[in-house]
C-alpha cells in the first residue's frame, strides 16, 4: 500500500530534551515535507527536500533540522524543543513533473500526523 | 510573497443544500492548485487539484472546483452537501519549490 507513515504518533516530552520525528514514503517520491498545523494558522512549511541530499527552509525553520539521506526517508530533529513547538506535525511527499518547460511538484500525500507536546 | 487565503474560517449549511467555499492566492504566475480535506483526527486527503487546461476540475466526494486567472480564485463547490462532508478544507499552492495553505474553512453540516 502506498503510504507515508510517521512515527511517533504522539509525544509528550520537556523543554530541551532532543527529539526526532521520522517520516517514511514508499512511493519512490521525489520532493518530501514537514508541516506544523495550529489552529487558526493553518499549515505551514517547515523544511522541505526537492531530493536526496538537497533540502530547504521553508516558512518556518527555526528550531527544527532535517536531513535527506535515503530517498525514502526525511526525519525533523527538534534538537532543543520549546512550548512553543508544541503542535501537530505532518509529513508530506510528491512526485515531481514537468510541463512547459517548468518543474513543479504534484499533489502531496500526507502521513497520519504526530501531536507534539512540550512541557 | 506569494500566499493563499481562505476568508471563511467557518461556514453552516444545511444538509442537502449548495456549498462554495472561497480560495484567493497570490502568485505571479499560474500556481498549481489543490483542496484538501481534514477530518476530525485524521491526516489530509486530497479532493481535486489544478494543473492546467480545463479550468473546472472535478474531484472526489462530488465536488468541483474552477480556477478563474482573472480573479486569483479556486473555489471549491458542492451542489448538495452530505452530512459526512463535515470537515476543514484547505486550499494549497504549489508556486515551485515550496506549497502554501490558506488557514481553513470549518464546515458543519446541520441536518
Amino acid at each position: 500500500e502506498a503510504q507515508v507513515t510517521q512515527n511517533p504518533r504522539y509525544l509528550i516530552t520537556v523543554t530541551g530534551k532532543k527529539l526526532t520525528v521520522t517520516c517514511s514514503q514508499n512511493m519512490n517520491h521525489e520532493y518530501m515535507s514537514w508541516y506544523r498545523q495550529d489552529p487558526g494558522l493553518g499549515l505551514r512549511q517547515i523544511y522541505y527536500s526537492m531530493n536526496v541530499e538537497v533540502t530547504d527552509k521553508g516558512d518556518v525553520p527555526e528550531g527544527y533540522k532535517v536531513s535527506r539521506k535515503e530517498k525514502r526517508n526525511f526525519p525533523l530533529i527538534l534538537e532543543s524543543p520549546s512550548p512553543n513547538q508544541t503542535s501537530l506535525y505532518f509529513c508530506a511527499s510528491s512526485k515531481s513533473g514537468s510541463e512547459y518547460g517548468l518543474d513543479f511538484f504534484r499533489e502531496q500525500f500526507f502521513g497520519p500526523g504526530t501531536r507534539l507536546t512540550v512541557l | 510573497a506569494q500566499s493563499v487565503t481562505q476568508p471563511d474560517i467557518h461556514i453552516t449549511v444545511s444538509e442537502g443544500a449548495s456549498l462554495e467555499l472561497r480560495c484567493n492566492y497570490s502568485y505571479g504566475a499560474t500556481p498549481y492548485l489543490f483542496w484538501y480535506v481534514q477530518s476530525p483526527g485524521q491526516g489530509l486527503q486530497l479532493l481535486l487539484k489544478y494543473f492546467s487546461g480545463d479550468t473546472l476540475v472535478q474531484g472526489i466526494k462530488g465536488f468541483e472546483a474552477e480556477f478563474k486567472r482573472s480573479q486569483s480564485s479556486f473555489n471549491l463547490r458542492k451542489p448538495s452537501v452530505h452530512w459526512s462532508d463535515a470537515a476543514e478544507y484547505f486550499c494549497a499552492v504549489n508556486t515551485g519549490n515550496q506549497f502554501y495553505f490558506g488557514t481553513g474553512t470549518s464546515l458543519t453540516v446541520i441536518p
